[in-house]
Order: structure tokens, then sequence, then C-alpha cells
């Protein structure tokens, strides 16, 4: 199974700043990395798969990078709104049933 | 949309049967998933199932306990559990996934809670 982790695990950003999340796998999934934002209360919401291209209706201030087992997730500039914990996940099954979430890193607005 | 149901409070041991209803897309088309979160916990795959029905996966975790099924006719996705133990306790959403089984999911219900306790 690939182990996925994420730092940091708490996050205060000040809005308008950038904020950077990292994930890391425990071993190589190429491009195969997904982020997801979840508020409370509420169900994940999909912003980048493939690694780095953004989900339908996603801002632009959300990017992704990294492949093999280093990625990023960029927030350029913190809007209000962009508070909640965010995850990544590992796909593509091989074998099948190897889909792994991250344990999530937390951004508050500071 | 995506709508589940049939979430509730059973004891060790008991079983239940989780729904999906799909509207707005055409659920015939997509492979879709079972996806819980433990209160406060973090996000964990449960299982998934083909648009066919023809190929399901199944987290090691519920393996042999927990069944997905479809209905296309229906638009309905299910997951009968069994053989429930406290640590099933989650929400548990449904989710569609847009790649055609690689597994990462673009829609995603409320979710329903399911509370296994004595």
């Amino acid at each position: 199974e690939t182990v996925m982790t994420q730092s940091p695990a708490t996050l205060s950003v000040s809005p308008g700043e950038r904020a950077t999340l990292s994930c890391r796998a425990s071993q190589s999934v190429s491009s195969n990395l997904a982020w997801y934002q979840q508020k409370p209360g509420q169900a994940p919401r999909l912003l980048i798969h493939g690694a780095s291209t953004r989900a339908k209706g996603i801002p632009a201030r959300f990017s992704g990078s990294g492949s093999g087992t280093e990625f990023t997730l960029t927030i350029s500039s913190l809007q209000s709104e962009d508070f909640g914990v965010y995850y990544c996940q590992h796909y593509n099954q091989r074998p099948p049933g190897d889909i792994t979430f991250g344990p999530g890193t937390k951004v508050d607005i500071k | 949309q995506l709508l589940e149901s049939g979430g509730g409070l059973v004891k060790p041991g008991g079983s239940l049967t989780l729904s999906c209803a799909a509207s707005g897309f055409h659920f015939r088309d997509y492979y879709m998933n079972w996806i819980r979160q433990a209160p406060g916990k973090g996000l964990e795959w449960v299982s998934d199932i083909s648009s066919s029905s023809a190929y399901t996966n199944y987290a090691d975790s519920v393996k042999g306990r927990f069944t997905i099924s479809r209905d296309n006719a229906k638009n309905s996705l299910y997951l009968r559990m069994d053989s429930l133990t406290d640590e099933d306790t989650a929400v548990y959403y449904c989710a569609r996934d847009p790649s055609g089984g690689e597994g990462y999911f673009d829609f995603w219900g409320r979710g329903t809670l399911v509370a296994v306790s004595s």
C-alpha cells in the first residue's frame, strides 16, 4: 500500500499571502495525485488531479506541482473562503484498491 | 446530485445497506465509489464498482464484509455492510470517478452517518 504523508499539519496564513502545502508518497505515484478541500460539515471538493490539472470551476489561485513522490499545492493569494482541511490522494489502481489519502493539512485564516 | 441514505445506529455485528441516488449525469457511464470519514478523522476509500458492475474493489479493512453494487436502471449505488464493528463508525460518502477507474473523485454526495454502538 502506498502511504501518503502531508506537511505541515496546520498552517496559519493571512489573507493575501501565499500558502504552500506538501504531500509525499512512500513510493512513486507518477502524476496520479489529486488534491481536495474540505470545509466543516461538507463533503470534500476536488481541486487538482493529475498533480497539476485544476478541476472545473477551481480558481486559478490554486495550483499543483510535482511528480513521483513529492507534490505541492500552492494557493497564491489566500482568500478568507480558503480555510479548511486539504487532503492529497494517490490513485491509479495498480494494484487494484491502492487508493490512499494523506492525513490532511488544516489551513487557518490568521 | 448524489444523495446518500440508509445510515443510522446499528449494534456491533449487525448489518446495514446504504444507498446513493444519482441525478443530473449519465450514471451508467461512470465508475462509482464509497469513501468514509470517521468522526474527526481523515478520508478512507472503501470500495469502487465499474460502470457495468463487471469490476469491484475493496479496501482491506472491509474486504469480505462489505459488498458494493449498482442498478443503472435506477441510477443507484449501494453498499451492503455486514459484521459491523465500532471501527466502521463514519460518514459514508458516495463519489463519482470521472477517470474511468483510475480513482479520483470529482462529485461527492453529502454523506450519511453510520454509528456502530451497543
